[in-house]
C-alpha cells in the first residue's frame, strides 16, 4: 500500500519558471490538501479538495493553482515561481474531512527557487 | 480564527524520563485532534487521532488526552528513548470547515 506519493522529492527552479508538483493517493480518499512548511511558520494550508471536481483555497493560495480531475490525483501548479515559494510542500489525504478520519501525509517536495 | 499553540518549542531530556507534550487550541468546535511525528527531512507520521467525543487514545508508550472544553491536549510519552527524538506536531480538524490547523511543533531531543 503506497499511501500518499509525492513527486519530485527535490526541485530547483529559476524565478519565473512554472512547474507541477504531483500528489497521488491509493486509499480512495475523498479529501486531499496541500501544505507548505516554512521555518518558524509551521504548516500552512494552500489549497484543498473535498472530492473530484471540487477545490477551494486555504490560507496561502496566491501563486498556486490546483485541479482535481480524479479521486487519486491532486497536482499543485506553480504558475510563475518566486523566491518566496522556496519551501517544503506536503500533500495530505483523508477518507473524509469529518469525524473518524485520520490524515496521511506524503514525504514532501523540497523546492528551491533561485 | 483557530490557533494552535505548542509550548515549549523545544525540549531536551535524558533517556528514561516520562514526558508530557502540550497542545492548546482557541476554538473548541473541532472534529478531532491528531498528533504527528516528523523526523528531519521527512514527512509527517501520524501517531494518534482523538475524536471530539473521546477523552484519550493510547498506542504503545504513547497516550494522548483531549479536553475540548478547555482547548487542551497532551501527549504523554512513557520511558523516553533516543529514538523518540523528533519534532512533534498537533493539529485540529476544524468543525464546520475542511481544514486541519497545525501548531508549530515541539522539537524533542532525548539524550542517551
Amino acid at each position: 500500500n503506497a499511501g500518499v506519493t509525492q513527486t519530485p522529492k527535490f526541485q530547483v527552479l529559476k524565478t519565473g519558471q512554472s512547474m507541477t508538483l504531483q500528489c497521488a493517493q491509493d486509499m480512495n480518499h475523498e479529501y486531499m490538501s496541500w501544505y507548505r512548511q516554512d521555518p518558524g511558520m509551521g504548516l500552512r494550508l494552500i489549497h484543498y479538495s473535498v472530492g473530484a471536481g471540487i477545490t477551494d483555497q486555504g490560507e496561502v493560495p496566491n501563486g498556486y493553482n490546483v485541479s482535481r480531475s480524479t479521486t487519486e490525483d491532486f497536482p499543485l501548479r506553480l504558475l510563475s515561481a518566486a523566491p518566496s515559494q522556496t519551501s517544503v510542500y506536503f500533500c495530505a489525504s483523508s477518507y473524509s474531512s469529518r469525524v473518524y478520519t485520520e490524515a496521511f501525509f506524503g514525504q514532501g517536495t523540497r523546492l528551491t527557487v533561485v | 480564527k483557530q490557533e494552535v499553540t505548542q509550548i515549549p518549542a523545544a525540549l531536551s531530556v535524558p533517556e528514561g524520563e516520562n514526558l508530557v507534550l502540550n497542545c492548546s487550541f482557541t476554538d473548541s468546535a473541532i472534529y478531532n485532534l491528531q498528533w504527528f511525528r516528523q523526523d528531519p527531512g521527512k514527512g509527517l507520521t501520524s501517531l494518534l487521532l482523538i475524536q471530539s467525543s473521546q477523552r484519550e487514545q493510547t498506542s504503545g508508550r504513547l497516550n494522548a488526552s483531549l479536553d475540548k472544553s478547555s482547548g487542551r491536549s497532551t501527549l504523554y510519552i512513557a520511558a523516553s528513548q533516543p529514538g523518540d527524538s523528533a519534532t512533534y506536531l498537533c493539529a485540529v480538524r476544524e468543525g464546520g470547515s475542511e481544514k486541519l490547523v497545525f501548531g508549530k511543533g515541539m522539537k524533542l531531543t532525548v539524550n542517551p
